[in-house]
């Protein structure tokens, strides 16, 4: 059972801005940080956003992410047809002693 | 090629044992936390266990914790996951991944190996 809540999906049309929730605890996002990761179906997740808002290496600038007590946001400006995929947050639970991800957010290009 | 290759997955009856095995190549393995995440079919992410550095301190999600048994051999550049007690729930795509900032993310993952807990 997933600590951290997404919306189920969210949608737009090429060249939108669409914005993904993560909703947590003290014991997850309000005391550590928050990471992103996106996942094409059929494929291995990919490394998408570290420490709250930072971008790895290869990650457009059209993906940022913020993060504010215990609730986080993904943002994905300029969609594209290739943005279609899972989004998952995570982060690491002091309560749990373990990782814990969201329930994932399907984006639908429209 | 920085990669993980994830080996061992297979069909196996409940209440069954499996050793998954990952190869780790292209980086300096015993420089970081290794863990598994599995997937089940349809379904989100979900952390399994990880290991430090020199495999003295390991985490384990509740539901394996007392089944599921995580090592590593730094000689060889592997990482394993040992499933004894499996049950249907088990059944998962497990990935292999690398540690980034300690335990508290990841940054590489493998292709996964799919296990398959059923009679």
């Amino acid at each position: 059972q997933s600590v951290l809540t997404q919306p189920p999906s969210a949608s737009g049309t090429p060249g939108q801005t669409v914005t993904i929730s993560c909703s947590g605890s003290s014991s997850n996002i309000g005391s550590n940080y928050i990471y992103w990761y996106q996942q094409i179906p059929g494929t291995a997740p990919k490394f998408l956003i570290y420490r709250n808002n930072q971008r790895p290496l290869g990650v457009p600038d059209r993906f940022s992410a913020s993060k504010s007590g215990t609730s986080a946001s993904l943002a994905i400006s300029g969609l594209r047809s290739e943005d279609e995929a899972d989004y998952y947050c995570a982060a690491w639970d002091d309560s749990l002693s373990g990782y814990v991800f969201g329930t994932g957010t399907r984006v639908i290009v429209l | 090629e920085v990669q993980l290759a994830e080996s061992g997955g297979g069909l196996v009856q409940p209440g069954g044992s499996l050793r998954l095995s990952c190869a780790a190549s292209g980086f300096t393995f015993t420089t970081y936390w290794m863990s598994w995440v599995r997937q089940a079919p349809g379904q989100g992410l979900e952390w399994v266990a990880n290991v430090n550095e020199d495999g003295g301190e390991r985490y384990y999600v509740d539901s394996v914790r007392g089944r599921f048994t995580i090592s590593r051999d730094n000689a060889k550049n592997a990482l394993y996951l040992q499933m004894n007690s499996l049950r249907a729930e088990d059944t998962a795509v497990f990935y292999c991944v690398r540690g980034f900032d300690g335990k508290y993310a990841f940054d590489l993952w493998g292709q996964g190996t799919m296990v398959t807990v059923s009679s």
